[in-house]
C-alpha cells in the first residue's frame, strides 16, 4: 500500500509557509522526501530513520512519527523556486511514493 | 562527483520493438532501481539490483520487462516486445551500500510507443 499524501495540492504567496503530510498503514523503517519539478527527474531533500536520525537539506525540516507511521514535511519561507510536486517514499530500502502534492508557490 | 546518469533521454520504439535503458549509478554506489512513471501519477517501484544480483524485482511485470547490473558496466532495463502502455518515464535511482540511505534518481528515459 502506498503512502497517503495530503493535501493533494496547494498554492501559496512567496514568504509563506506550508505543511504536506504523509501517512503509511504499513510500518517504515525510514520516510524519504523527493521534490519534482515537471519534467525532471525526483531531487532528493530528506529521509528521516527510526531513532530520530535525519539527514538532508537545510532549509527544509520534518519530522517522523513512528508510532503514528506519519511524517510532516515543513517549508517556511517559502520561494518561488519551492514550486513543484512533493512526494514521500516510504521506504523497506525501496521507495514506495506516495501520490504527492503539487505546490505551488507565486510571486 | 557526476550524478546517476543514463541514457538514451528519449527512447521511439514502434510496437513489437525491444527497448533498452542504459544506467551508470553514481561513484561508490552499488545499488541500482527502477522505477516507473507514467504520465501525471507517482512513481512506482520495479526492481531493486545490487552487482550481479537481483534482490527484489516485485513490481516487475512478469513478462516482457527484465534487468540487469553487471559486474562491469552499466545496469539494462530492457523491455521486449514494446505495448503502447510501455510509454512511461523511466528512472534509476542509486544508493550507497549499507542500510536505509538516500536514493539519487538519474535524469530519467521516456519512451515512446508508437
Amino acid at each position: 500500500q502506498q503512502p497517503v499524501q495530503s493535501p493533494q495540492a496547494v498554492i501559496l504567496r512567496e514568504g509563506e509557509d506550508a505543511v504536506i503530510n504523509c501517512s503509511s498503514s504499513k510500518a517504515l523503517y525510514s520516510v524519504h522526501w523527493y521534490r519534482q519539478k515537471h519534467g525532471e527527474a525526483p531531487v532528493f531533500l530528506m529521509i528521516l530513520l527510526k531513532g530520530g536520525e535525519q539527514k538532508g537539506h537545510e532549509k527544509i525540516s520534518a519530522s517522523f512519527n513512528e508510532k503514528k507511521q506519519q511524517s510532516s514535511l515543513y517549508l517556511t519561507a517559502s520561494q518561488l523556486s519551492y514550486s513543484g510536486t512533493y512526494f514521500c517514499g516510504g521506504s523497506n530500502y525501496k521507495l514506495t511514493f506516495g501520490k504527492g502534492t503539487l505546490l505551488t508557490v507565486n510571486p | 562527483n557526476a550524478g546517476v546518469m543514463q541514457n538514451p533521454r528519449h527512447l521511439v520504439r514502434r510496437r513489437g520493438q525491444e527497448a533498452r535503458l542504459r544506467c551508470s549509478p553514481m561513484k561508490g554506489h552499488s545499488h541500482v532501481y527502477w522505477y516507473r512513471q507514467l504520465p501525471e501519477e507517482g512513481l512506482k517501484f520495479m526492481v531493486y539490483l545490487q552487482k550481479e544480483n537481483i534482490i527484489d524485482e516485485s513490481g516487475m511485470p512478469k513478462e516482457r520487462f527484465s534487468a540487469e547490473f553487471p559486474k562491469e558496466g552499466p545496469s539494462i532495463l530492457r523491455i521486449q516486445q514494446v505495448v503502447r502502455g510501455d510509454s512511461a518515464a523511466y528512472f534509476c535511482a542509486s544508493s550507497p551500500p549499507g542500510g536505509e540511505t538516500e536514493q539519487y534518481f538519474g535524469p530519467g528515459t521516456r519512451l515512446t510507443v508508437t
